[in-house]
């Protein structure tokens, strides 16, 4: 079944944060994940974090980690049109290495 | 610059016919992924493959089958198409186990 869950929509107003969630089952993951998708085309790394830590930034995403909840969120600061998209949040597949597992994808909603 | 390229990007097809989806790397990665996105599913993966002559059954195998002769290819196939396999289908690959995944900008197939 389902081991990585997501909200499938978000909307926020231009300027402000946006925080996406993801939930997971399976803790057996080294790194979890954060891709994108624009309209049309693949999915693109956007960050992602050790499993050992808590917190990771890079400009206006912060990505924070909670292992004892399972619990992986995205925050992006200032958000800007260009940052509507699908955001997958993804892990490694348990069982060995076989791909990642992902979650159904968020989209994300800019309003003026 | 090193890529991964699918073809062709769009195909409808009628029920019952054979249909190959093609995807080409040139990172020299072992590992590839196909996986199929559809609304509400998010990302499933369908077959993967570590390394020439190697291939594994993902989530959502029937009806699909690839073949690895060598390390840039990996075409999927679907022997007879059926209208469930309406769906757009991304190529990805992997320079480690569960790592990074790089992804190709998709096929879109319609079965009629």
């Amino acid at each position: 079944g389902e081991d990585v869950e997501q909200s499938l929509f978000l909307s926020v107003r231009e300027g402000d944060s946006s925080v996406i969630n993801c939930t997971y089952t399976d803790s057996s993951s080294t790194y979890l994940y954060w891709y994108k998708q624009e309209p049309g085309a693949g999915l693109q790394l956007l960050t992602y974090i050790f499993s050992n830590m808590d917190m990771k930034q890079d400009q206006r995403l912060t990505v924070l980690l909670n292992k004892k909840d399972k619990h992986l969120s995205l925050r992006i600061a200032d958000t800007q049109t260009g940052d509507s998209a699908i955001y997958f949040c993804a892990k490694t597949s348990g069982g060995g290495a076989d791909g990642l597992t992902f979650g159904k994808g968020t989209h994300l909603i800019i309003q003026p | 610059d090193a890529e991964i390229t699918q073809s062709p990007r769009h195909k409808i097809t009628e029920t019952g016919r054979q249909v190959t989806l093609a995807c080409h790397q040139t990172w020299n990665h072992n590992n590839m992924f196909w996986y199929r996105q559809d609304l509400g599913h998010g990302l499933r993966l369908i077959h993967y493959s570590y390394g020439v002559q190697d291939t594994n059954k993902g989530e959502v195998s029937d009806g699909y089958s690839v073949s690895r002769s060598n390390t840039e290819d990996l075409p999927l196939t679907l022997e007879s198409a059926a209208s469930s396999q309406t769906s757009v289908y991304f190529c990805a690959s992997s320079p480690v186990q569960g790592g990074e995944l790089f992804f190709g900008e998709g096929s879109r197939l319609t079965v009629l």
